[in-house]
């Protein structure tokens, strides 16, 4: 089955610098990438998703970029708040299938 | 506009036990997915239901299982309960199982003693 890894496991920033984090999958099939934050007792909200026809997705401070050739793909978060802090899971499936795969979480701290 | 949601919030079973959790989809969807999140690690997929079928499994034992209702929601259901068994389970619903979005509820957070 689909396998998906996380890098870094922890990243701090500084308020207003810019976070980055990636995730590799392993199924070539795989063509639906979405990307969900979770605080600290919530549930997983979705944040942003893309699907394999796409390079790139923005949605105001938050962008994700595929690289389909290398299977990974990447959370871009700009202009990092205090609020911004959380765990972000990446997760793969097949379009249509509605089985994710996760990764096993980033936790981002953003240090005022 | 409802959200998913989750009952109940929190419960505490002993080995051997069985346990029943529910789960009602947000308004307009149609599948429910059910998820297992051990502490400090990503969900992993047990189930999904879909025209009260179960649809797609994930690599959980027979001691999970689970039904769907006509009003679309779900209940999870593990018998024989183990240690292990101790994590947060997540429902998510989806519109058909053709869209991939899917929107996670609370959660019902199982402690096995």
């Amino acid at each position: 089955g689909e396998n998906v890894e996380q890098h870094p496991s922890t990243l701090s920033v500084q308020e207003g610098d810019s976070a980055v984090i990636k995730c590799t999958y392993s199924d070539s099939a795989s063509n639906y990438f979405p990307w969900y934050k979770q605080e600290l007792g919530k549930r997983p909200q979705l944040i942003i998703d893309i699907r394999s026809n796409v390079g790139e997705k923005k949605d105001q401070r938050i962008a994700v970029t595929l690289n389909k050739t290398a299977k990974h793909f990447s959370l871009h978060i700009t202009e990092t708040q205090p609020e911004d802090s959380a765990v972000y899971f990446c997760a793969a499936s097949l379009y249509g299938n509605n089985r994710l795969a996760f990764g096993k979480g980033n936790q981002v701290v953003v240090i005022p | 506009d409802a959200g998913v949601t989750q009952s109940p919030t929190h419960l505490i079973k002993t080995r051997g036990q069985q346990v029943t959790l529910r789960c009602s989809p947000k308004s307009g969807h149609d599948t429910v997915s059910w998820y297992q999140q051990a502490l400090g690690q990503g969900p992993q997929f047990i189930f999904q239901y879909y025209e009260e079928e179960e649809r797609q499994r994930g690599n959980f034992p027979d001691r999970f299982s689970g039904h769907q209702f006509p009003n679309y929601s779900s209940e999870l259901n593990v018998n024989a309960l183990l240690l292990g068994d101790s994590a947060l389970y997540l429902c998510a619903s989806s519109y058909g199982t053709f869209y991939n979005e899917q929107f996670f509820g609370p959660g019902t957070r199982l402690t096995v003693l």
